[in-house]
This record gives C-alpha cells, sequence and structure tokens, in this order.
C-alpha cells in the first residue's frame, strides 16, 4: 500500500528567505506525484504534478519540487518567499488502481512566514 | 464555469440526525471523491465515483453512503451523525486518470 510522509509538521521562515517542505513516499509500483496548497479557510489547489520525464518539475508561485527515485521523495522548494504563501501544503500519491485514481495524501505542512 | 460546488459551507448537527452534503461540477469530469480533513491527517478518502451509476468505497468509509445519477451531481449522505464524524468535508473531481484534482471549497461539519 502506498503512503506519504511529511517529515515536517510546522515550518516557520522569515519573509524572503528559502524554504524546502520535505515529503518522502512508498510505493512498490510507479507513482505519480503532487503538491497541492490549501490557503486558510479554502478548499486544495493544485501546486504541482509529476508524471514523468524531467525530474524537477516547476509549479505556480515560484514553487519547484525535485523527484527523486532512489530516495522516494519529492521535496517542494521556493528559494525566496513571501508573506502570502503562508498556507498548509500538502503532498500526494496517485496510483491507478482499476481505472481509479486513488489519492494518498501527506498529513500536511504548515508554512508561516514571519517579516 | 463554476468548477466545483459544495452545500453548505457549514452545518452542526445533533449526535444521531441525517443531512446530505451536497457537491456538484459543471467540467464534465467522470471521476468524483469525497475527502475528510482532520487536523494531523491529511485528506482521507470515503467514497468515489467513476462514473454515474459506479461508485466504491475509500480509506474511510463506514458511517457514509453516496450514489451518482448524474455526472454532475456526487452527494454524500451521513444516516446518523456521530460526533467522529466532525470534520471537514471537501469534494473533488476529474478527468481520466492521474490528473490533477480540482477541490470544492469544502463544508464544515460539527456533530454534538
Amino acid at each position: 500500500a502506498q503512503s506519504v510522509t511529511q517529515l515536517d509538521s510546522q515550518v516557520p521562515v522569515f519573509e524572503e528567505a528559502p524554504v524546502e517542505l520535505r515529503c518522502n513516499y512508498s510505493s512498490s509500483v510507479s507513482v505519480y506525484l503532487f503538491w497541492y496548497v490549501q490557503y486558510p479557510n479554502q478548499g486544495l489547489q493544485l501546486l504541482l504534478k509529476y508524471l514523468s520525464g524531467s525530474t524537477l518539475v516547476k509549479g505556480i508561485n515560484g514553487f519547484e519540487a525535485e523527484f527523486n527515485k532512489s530516495q522516494t521523495s519529492f521535496h517542494l522548494r521556493k528559494p525566496s518567499v513571501h508573506i502570502s504563501d503562508t498556507a498548509e501544503y500538502f503532498c500526494a500519491v496517485s496510483q491507478t488502481i482499476q481505472g481509479a485514481q486513488k489519492l494518498v495524501f501527506g498529513q500536511g505542512t504548515r508554512l508561516t512566514i514571519n517579516p | 464555469n463554476a468548477g466545483v460546488t459544495q452545500t453548505p459551507k457549514f452545518q452542526v448537527l445533533k449526535t444521531g440526525q441525517s443531512m446530505t452534503l451536497q457537491c456538484a461540477q459543471d467540467m464534465n469530469h467522470e471521476y468524483m471523491s469525497w475527502y475528510r480533513q482532520d487536523p494531523g491527517m491529511g485528506l482521507r478518502l470515503i467514497h468515489y465515483s467513476v462514473g454515474a451509476g459506479i461508485t466504491d468505497q475509500g480509506e474511510v468509509p463506514n458511517g457514509y453512503n453516496v450514489s451518482r445519477s448524474t455526472t454532475e451531481d456526487f452527494p454524500l449522505r451521513l444516516l446518523s451523525a456521530a460526533p467522529s464524524q466532525t470534520s471537514v468535508y471537501f469534494c473533488a473531481s476529474t478527468r481520466g486518470t492521474n490528473n490533477e484534482q480540482f477541490f470544492g471549497p469544502g463544508t464544515r461539519l460539527t456533530v454534538l
């Protein structure tokens, strides 16, 4: 069975500092990987996804993530954060089982940007 | 397009009451799903549907029923609410497999 572990439940950083949110997954087969962001009192929206090809994936709002198959990781990075990046971030792994997409989410990482 | 819509936004129930959370999408997506979000646990899949007339259980289906009579609508029913069902519920839809899921704004449910 697939599982996703986000190694940090909370990450506080100062504005304009770089940030990395860590995500590890376990799966015995090929997977597709996603990062979603949830702003306060809103639903989730897609930041970026890895399906195949280049292991460095660029998303919206200046975020990027690198797929590392040997380390089963998909860490999210941004070189310089802004106050508006304050949100909860979810890593998810997807697998197609009997024609249906199953998404398994990590526990979430709350990113807090301090001025 | 309105995307994925959910009603109500907030609901308070007493233990044992029943209710239906509504979800609709106007993107002609065949795949729809319901998740619950609890602190420190991420989102967990309750039920999903790969098309009209086809539903299946997810990770935490107990206490919930679903049906899918049309492509657009995917209601979630609580037959006898329990305090353990206090949560935020999200509906999502997607086209095909391994594509982006579009989420609704959520329903915050409290069961007393």
